[in-house]
């Protein structure tokens, strides 16, 4: 089946500096990526997507490229704030078992004010 | 993005008691949800997916008797917990798809259960 692996698992950052967390994939067939933020007690929150066809997406200070010959997509956050502290998961559309999402295994990010 | 609403946020009860937690689909149609149980600084485990209207399929190792899920309309799936055990304690996690073909996912807040 999918298998997604993320890192790092955790990752410190001085506010105002970049961060980045990379995926990485099994399933050459999977077509959708999206990454989800999660703040202590709730649920994950889509902030960012993108599809096979698209090597890269920005949405304000959030972006997130995708190289589909290594099998690898990343997230970057610029310009980084105390609220962007959370545990970000990244996810790959699983299409060969009915279009389930399997999740990487997060990284709880600490922006440092 | 769309809403979607989960209930309760937070449930305890007694060993051997059964536990229903509802997900629903506020601003949308969702013929597929699917319920996530996730561990404490864990990744999210995809327990089954509910399509609505027929069975649910549950992923290999997940008790179908024991965590009984009902999609009986567009916008509500449930998730029912039965003969509760302290080991069931967990957060309990939905998401909802929009239908016709499209890939995006929209969760619920969670529900947190513990089992005494």
């Amino acid at each position: 089946g999918e298998n997604v692996e993320q890192h790092p698992s955790t990752l410190s950052v001085q506010e105002g500096d970049s961060a980045v967390i990379k995926c990485t994939y099994s399933d050459s067939a999977s077509n959708y990526f999206p990454w989800y933020k999660q703040e202590l007690g709730k649920g994950p929150q889509l902030i960012i997507d993108i599809r096979s066809n698209v090597g890269e997406k920005k949405d304000q200070r959030i972006a997130v490229t995708l190289n589909k010959t290594a099998k690898h997509f990343s997230l970057h956050i610029t310009e980084t704030q105390p609220e962007d502290s959370a545990v970000y998961f990244c996810a790959a559309r699983w299409q060969t078992a009915g279009n389930k999402l399997t999740f990487g295994g997060g990284t709880r990010v600490l922006v440092k004010p | 993005g769309a809403v979607v609403s989960q209930h309760p946020s937070r449930v305890i009860c007694k060993s051997g008691t059964s536990v229903k937690i509802e997900c629903r689909s506020l601003d949308f149609q969702a013929t597929t949800m699917f319920w996530y149980r996730q561990f404490p600084k864990k990744s999210l485990m995809l327990m089954a997916t509910s399509n609505e209207g027929s069975k649910a399929t549950y992923e290999q190792g997940v008790e179908k008797d024991k965590f009984l899920i009902n999609h009986a309309s567009l916008t509500l799936s449930t998730l029912t917990v039965t003969s509760a055990h302290p080991e069931d304690s967990s957060f309990y996690i939905c998401s909802a798809r929009l239908g016709g073909g499209a890939t995006e996912a929209f969760f619920g807040q969670g529900t947190r259960l513990t089992v005494v």
